[in-house]
């Protein structure tokens, strides 16, 4: 089972700042790698896949970039929001599917 | 559009079986994988397992093999999970979600997910 962990736990940043989240496989995954944005009490959606292709209808701010084991999440210029918790997802070796333990984004 | 809706939260028993269900709209039911994935109260996305709703095809997550049954209705366009021995540590929001085909039909994610259902189990 590919493991993936994520970093930081919570982020903390202001308003109009940048943010700039990790995760990393404990094997190569190429770039079969997808992001997701959860807010409280709400199903996750699916931001970025293909480690860097933005999905439908997402603002640009949101970037990813990465191949391999090391993975990151780019927000340009933090929106209100954009505050949620934020979990990386591998599919290139599964089953099982597997999903990082989530960065959390806060207000400062 | 795409919608997927889920059956409403159970209160369930240690020892006892809950099946939960997913209802697909807006798309060709049977042209798209659905998974299920859950989450604990205050904790990350663990996924369970997938069916192909058109054959009825069926693969699981090691840790919950004998204990999940995924089914399909294909006359409804629904997906069903049922867990059965429940324990504490099932009490989560369980989510379907269809699988993401990218430019060349490759898995790549879900795309739509239900609205969770909350599965309480409490003696």
């Amino acid at each position: 089972e590919i493991v993936m962990t994520q970093s930081p736990a919570t982020l903390s940043v202001s308003p109009g700042e940048r943010a700039t989240l990790s995760c990393r496989a404990s094997q190569s995954v190429s770039s079969n790698l997808a992001w997701y944005q959860q807010k409280p009490g709400q199903a996750p959606r699916l931001l970025i896949y293909g480690a860097s292709t933005r999905a439908t209808g997402i603002p640009a701010r949101f970037s990813g970039s990465g191949s391999g084991t090391e993975f990151t999440l780019t927000i340009s210029s933090l929106q209100s929001e954009d505050f949620a918790v934020y979990y990386c997802q591998q599919y290139n070796n599964w089953p099982p599917l597997t999903f990082g333990q989530g960065t959390k984004v806060e207000i400062k | 559009q795409v919608q997927l809706v889920q059956s409403g939260a159970e209160v369930k028993k240690p020892g006892a079986s809950v099946k939960v269900s997913c209802k697909a709209s807006g798309y060709t039911f049977t042209s798209y994988y659905m998974h299920w994935v859950r989450q604990a109260p205050g904790q990350g996305l663990e996924w369970m397992g997938i069916i192909n709703p058109s054959g009825g095809s069926t693969s699981y997550a090691q840790k919950f093999q004998g204990r999940v049954t995924m089914t399909r209705d294909t006359s409804t366009s629904t997906v069903y999970m049922e867990l059965s021995s429940l324990r504490s540590e099932d009490t989560a929001v369980y989510y379907c979600a269809r699988e993401f085909l990218d430019i060349v039909a490759t898995m790549a994610g879900f795309d739509y997910w239900g609205q969770g259902t909350l599965v309480t189990v409490s003696s």
